[in-house]
């Protein structure tokens, strides 16, 4: 049974930079795509972005300037870095494994998320 | 940031039924599949549609769901108390971003 495990601070000085980690076992790491996903504390779930196994990413067009996420396929890991942190980055990141599918003959995006790690409450505060 | 838009809330008494809606673009939901995610408080979401209307084996029938144009909707037949909990559609949009829904909370009355 695949399991993801998000591992990091759990507080972040202001201006500073997070970075999690999320560890993936019991299954195949290749050929899926891994996003971040974010949920402030009683808000709703913003998507950051996502990596390839082979280490292309794409990001949220809103966050693009402050994120990276970098993949280690030696050790089924991949990993976020948000610069920059500020008191409305205070959330909940969950990292999560996304089935990816591009129909061509409809043109269409087929993407959903099929698996959740269990999520890691980050707060930015001095 | 384009979103989607759900009601904040939806409620009905145990056994009837209830609708969600998911309201987006041509360029999100009018072209892409859509997913549906259920999140009780205090846990992480779970996939609950994906495919526009497929279920996951674990999830009951009493759960469904269709897209037309720029909308989708979920509904909940049979409603139990253990439903409550918040709902989220989910697609991809052709300006590379991942978007969700606004979340909408079901109330068992």
């Amino acid at each position: 049974q695949v399991r993801l495990e998000e591992s990091g601070p759990g507080l972040v000085r202001p201006s500073e930079t997070l970075s999690l980690t999320c560890s993936v076992s019991g299954g195949s790491f290749t050929n899926y795509y891994w996003s971040w996903i974010r949920q402030p504390p009683g808000k709703g779930l913003e998507w950051i972005g996502y990596v390839y196994h082979d280490g292309g990413a794409i990001y949220n067009p809103s966050l693009k300037s402050r994120v990276t996420i970098s993949v280690d396929t030696s050790r089924n890991q991949f990993s976020l870095n948000l610069r920059s942190m500020t008191a409305a980055d205070t959330a909940i990141f969950y990292c999560v494994r996304v089935f990816h599918e591009f129909d061509a003959p409809a043109g269409a995006t087929n993407w959903y998320y099929d698996l959740w790690g269990r999520g890691t409450l980050v707060s930015v505060s001095s | 940031q384009s979103i989607l838009t759900q009601p904040p809330s939806v409620s009905a008494a145990p056994g009837q039924r209830v609708t969600i809606s998911c309201s987006g673009t041509s360029s999100n939901i009018g072209q892409h599949y859509v997913s549906w995610y259920v999140q009780i408080p205090g846990t992480a979401p779970k996939l609950l549609i994906y495919d526009n209307n497929k279920r996951p084996s674990e999830i009951p029938e009493r759960f469904s769901a269709s897209k037309s144009g720029t909308s989708a909707t979920l509904a909940i037949t049979g409603l139990q108390t253990g439903d409550e909990a918040d709902y989220y559609c989910a697609a991809w949009d052709s300006r590379l971003n991942g978007l969700f829904g606004t979340g909408t909370k079901v109330i068992v009355l």
